[in-house]
């Protein structure tokens, strides 16, 4: 089974800086894909960036970049200059294949980032 | 289009009371899940339809009753719940296919639902 770690239960930066969410997991599947949401207290989860197992290059989305290390098994989350905005609670997921072609998420336990002024 | 639309946003209801949620998406999306979000909790999956038809269920207990009646809606039907019952529930759609390529879910705002 898929494994998710964020170590992480909450993180505080301040406005314009840099910050990196740590993500680790644990799969024996050769192919996987990783995915980072972001969620807001509203509730909504909102898709920020993607990384499958065999992509060359680390993802980047504007100020999101992913510091992939497949060796280590890790996927942090790099967000470039904070904004206020940026404050959430922030999941790293797996795609985890449920037989055909059905597939979940398999969640972290996430990360609440807090952005300062 | 790259929403997916629940309602109510919030409800309210006694244990006796019988009560759907509605999500629905114009993407073309052709898989659609119910996830249980405990509060300070990880998305839990609750179902999977594929083709509009069940193709996952996690288990859920026979009080929580998901229906696709179209490829755009996903319901979730709800009677006898119990007060732990009580979560925000997200719905997601996504193309269908698990493989190497990038297919992410798109999520709904949710339903916060407080069981009385």
């Amino acid at each position: 089974a898929q494994k998710i770690t964020q170590t992480q239960p909450g993180m505080f930066v301040q406005e314009k800086e840099a910050v990196t969410l740590d993500c680790t997991y644990d799969t024996s599947d050769p192919s996987y894909g990783l995915f980072w949401y972001k969620q807001p207290s509203s509730g909504e989860m909102i898709f920020l960036i993607y990384q499958g197992s065999y992509d060359q290059q680390n993802a980047t989305e504007g100020r999101y970049s992913l510091n992939f290390q497949k060796a280590r098994k890790s996927a942090n989350l790099v967000i470039s200059a904070s904004q206020l905005g940026d404050s959430a609670m922030y999941f790293c997921a797996m795609r985890d294949l449920l037989g055909g072609s059905n597939y979940k998420l398999t969640f972290g336990k996430g990360t609440l980032l807090t952005v300062n002024p | 289009d790259t929403e997916v639309t629940q309602t109510p946003k919030h409800l309210v209801m006694g244990m006796t009371n019988k009560k759907s949620l509605k999500c629905e998406q114009h993407m073309g999306h052709r898989a659609m899940y119910w996830y249980k979000q405990k509060a300070k909790k990880p998305p839990e999956l609750m179902f999977v339809y594929s083709y509009e038809k069940l193709s996952i269920n996690e288990s859920v207990p026979s009080r929580f009753s998901p229906e696709c009646p179209n490829s755009s809606l996903l319901n979730l039907h709800l009677h006898a719940l119990q007060p732990e019952d009580s979560a925000l529930y997200l719905c997601a759609s996504s193309q269908v296919g698990a493989g190497v390529g990038y297919n992410e879910q798109f999520f709904g705002p949710g339903t916060r639902l407080t069981v009385l």
